[in-house]
């Protein structure tokens, strides 16, 4: 069974620039997480989609946003973008909602912002 | 305000001794913990978690003991191995403001084994 995939896996971005990034859970999984990781800060959450609705959120400002779609792939946008938004942004999965259910991580996209 | 902590960066650990991964945490409402772990370039892999109803939970080489009374957590690796080398990172869950479960991670320790 293919993992979860995120693309890209890297990007460079210049400030004030708005991106996109995508994440395809593994086939059959219907959550989807995203997090925001950096040195100083660990990983942070940013927001939960389940059957295209957003349950989750973190603490965030409204530059970050998401949207999943009905076959669950998700997508997550970043406007204005800050030179504090270099980080690695990392995509979860799961086969439901719930701690019950084990989170399955992508690699990763690692976007510079310049 | 960083709920979950792992004040240690860094650990290194000769080869077949144990590793012990530290985590404290301040917020009372966290019901379950998690670790995982992190090669590079890939994403964090879960590892083994532990409901706030016990104080130990084991699984093989890794122990997880969760203290309750002193917000503490700790991942007990016995016999270490090369290929423990990686980022440790230690999660908690409780309810967010959305009434859904939301993990909250720490900032995670870089475990080197020496051979």
């Amino acid at each position: 069974k293919a993992g979860v995939t995120q693309t890209p896996r890297y990007l460079i971005k210049t400030r004030g620039q708005q991106v996109t990034l995508s994440c395809s859970p593994i086939s059959g999984h219907r959550s989807v997480s995203w997090y925001q990781q950096t040195p100083g800060q660990g990983l942070q959450f940013l927001f939960e989609y389940f059957s295209e609705t957003q349950r989750n959120k973190g603490n965030f400002p409204g530059r970050f946003s998401g949207r999943q779609f009905s076959n669950s792939r998700s997508e997550m946008n970043v406007s204005t973008l800050e030179l504090g938004d270099s980080a690695l942004y990392l995509c979860a999965s799961s086969l439901g909602q719930g701690i019950g259910y084990e989170q399955y991580f992508g690699p990763g996209t690692r976007l510079t912002v310049t | 305000d960083q709920q979950v902590k792992q004040n240690s960066p860094s650990l290194s650990v000769q080869e077949g001794r144990i590793s012990i991964l530290n985590c404290d945490y301040t917020n009372s409402m966290f019901d379950y913990f998690l670790w995982y772990k992190k090669y590079p370039a890939e994403g964090p892999t879960f590892l083994i978690s532990i409901s706030s109803i016990k104080d130990k939970n084991e699984d093989g080489r890794f122990t997880v003991f969760l203290n309750k009374s002193a917000k503490h957590l700790s991942l007990h690796i016995v016999p270490s191995q090369p290929g423990d080398s990686a980022v440790y990172f230690c999660a908690a869950s409780a309810l967010s403001n959305f009434g859904n479960e939301k993990l909250t991670f720490g900032t995670g320790t870089r475990l080197t084994i020496i051979p």
